[in-house]
């Protein structure tokens, strides 16, 4: 996978919105732009991917910027449930062999 | 069930027993993976099995470790003579079809192994 660069931890407060960087220089043309996040005491859940567009779901938006080489994850509204560590990847095509860093961990206060 | 299940959910051994790990992925997926998640780090690849096709063992730490996927569905993580560096959380997921680019994993809550 390409390398990602995200900030170790990440504060917010509850009902607020939570931007989360995640640069990746190297990123190639084909690579897509992968989130998944981390609950306590749980595997990782996927949130959201894209390739060049901006994406939103229920759970999040993507926001990717116009030359690719990095992207911001956005939760809207955080809840507690929010607090998480969240993973930004790059799987290859036919790449099976995620590979996760350390990720920002999110802490929301009420 | 919805998910991906995985049995126990913690187990704790003494060094140089033998430990078995299971894996029960979504119904339907072929793709089913193994990662390792020490305290505070990120996951390391294990294992990748993918239908019918060889797994990929490449990311094993040592010949102790070994898995199996028994028709291509439940599988089973072993680690024989377990080591205190073993101890960790030793996760599973699926996904449809495995590439990885385009598709979104399942996890399973995991299973946290204590080696004492």
């Amino acid at each position: 996978d390409a390398k990602t660069t995200q900030p170790n931890s990440m504060e917010s407060n509850e009902e607020e919105p939570v931007h989360l960087p995640c640069n990746h220089s190297t990123i190639s043309g084909t690579d897509y732009i992968h989130w998944y996040r981390q609950l306590p005491s749980q595997g990782p859940e996927y949130v959201i991917h894209g390739l060049t567009s901006n994406v939103n779901n229920r759970m999040a938006s993507l926001a990717i910027a116009e030359d690719r080489k990095s992207s911001t994850l956005i939760l809207h509204r955080a809840t507690l449930r929010d607090a998480a560590v969240y993973y930004c990847i790059l799987p290859r095509s036919n790449d099976y062999k995620l590979s996760f860093g350390a990720g920002t961990t999110v802490t929301v206060r009420a | 069930g919805a998910g991906v299940s995985q049995s126990p959910s913690n187990k704790v051994t003494e060094k140089g027993k033998d430990v078995e790990l299971r894996c029960d992925p979504i119904s339907g997926h072929t793709a089913l993976y193994w990662y390792r998640q020490s305290l505070g780090q990120g996951l390391e690849f294990l294992i990748y099995f993918q239908g019918n096709s060889a797994p990929d063992k490449s990311g094993l730490p040592s010949d102790r470790f070994s898995a199996e996927r028994t028709g291509g569905s439940v599988s089973t993580l072993t680690i024989q003579r377990t080591q205190q560096e073993d101890s960790a959380v030793y996760l599973c997921a699926s996904s449809l079809v495995g590439q990885g680019a385009f598709e979104k994993l399942f996890f399973g809550s995991g299973t946290q192994l204590s080696v004492l």
